[in-house]
């Protein structure tokens, strides 16, 4: 059973136009969340953070919104960028999950020039 | 320069036989994991150790072994058992839980069955 799920296995943006990634989760126990980007043949690296206090956490292009009644967040990249193209994965952790992060299956971003 | 480092980048592995990956960090932190990626499955928890001499199972153990002898090491034996071997693994560590939700991963081995 997932406990962190990203339904768009794929995006794909025209460079200059906002990317916006979705997430969903079902643990009311998670209270902190983390998007990771990760190249092929790569290890993922840490991107943006939020914790369940706020809604909003903000670095650079990069926005993370957090709506903790629907269990949702989302990142927005704005201007998305070719070099954006990777896959992104949502992470959430807290006692529910003993503080481990628990990954969702990842989004590819696609960023056309 | 403080990093992960996972060796080998690739490793190849026959029929009954048992493979170990490397995995060394430089950045003193007390926690480290293995995880696993399949293509569309994200990365699934192996194992994980939050002090030396200790670790704990994750979601899909079975058919692997870890030890934590060193703060700096956390190596991860595929065995025989482990039908179905075939992925991307990634070592990460982290600061000592709870605090520690930020992780970091080393490049990753990609293992096959040959």
């Amino acid at each position: 059973d997932q406990q962190v799920k990203q339904n768009s296995p794929s995006l794909s943006v025209q460079e200059g136009r906002i990317s916006i990634l979705n997430c969903d989760y079902t643990n009311s126990m998670f209270d902190y969340f983390l998007w990771y980007k990760k190249y092929p043949a790569e290890g993922p690296t840490f991107l943006i953070s939020i914790s369940s206090i706020k809604d909003k956490n903000e670095d650079g292009r990069f926005t993370v919104f957090l709506n903790k009644s629907a269990k949702h967040l989302s990142l927005h990249i704005v201007p998305s960028q070719p070099g954006d193209s990777a896959v992104y994965f949502c992470a959430a952790s807290g006692s529910g999950g003993s503080y481990i992060p628990t990954f969702g299956r990842g989004t590819s971003l696609i960023v056309h020039p | 320069d403080g990093g992960i480092t996972q060796s080998p980048k690739y490793l190849f592995r026959k029929e009954g036989q048992n493979v170990t990956l490397s995995c060394e960090q430089n950045l003193n932190h007390d926690a480290m994991y293995w995880y696993r990626q399949d293509p569309g499955q994200g990365l699934r928890l192996i194992y994980y150790s939050q002090i030396v001499n200790d670790f704990q199972k994750g979601d899909i153990a079975e058919g692997y072994s870890v030890s934590r002898e060193k703060k700096e090491s956390f190596p991860l034996t595929v065995t025989s058992a482990q039908k179905n071997p075939t992925a991307f693994y990634l070592c990460a560590s982290g600061p000592p839980l709870p605090e520690g939700e930020k992780l970091f991963f080393g490049s990753g081995t990609q293992l096959s069955v040959l």
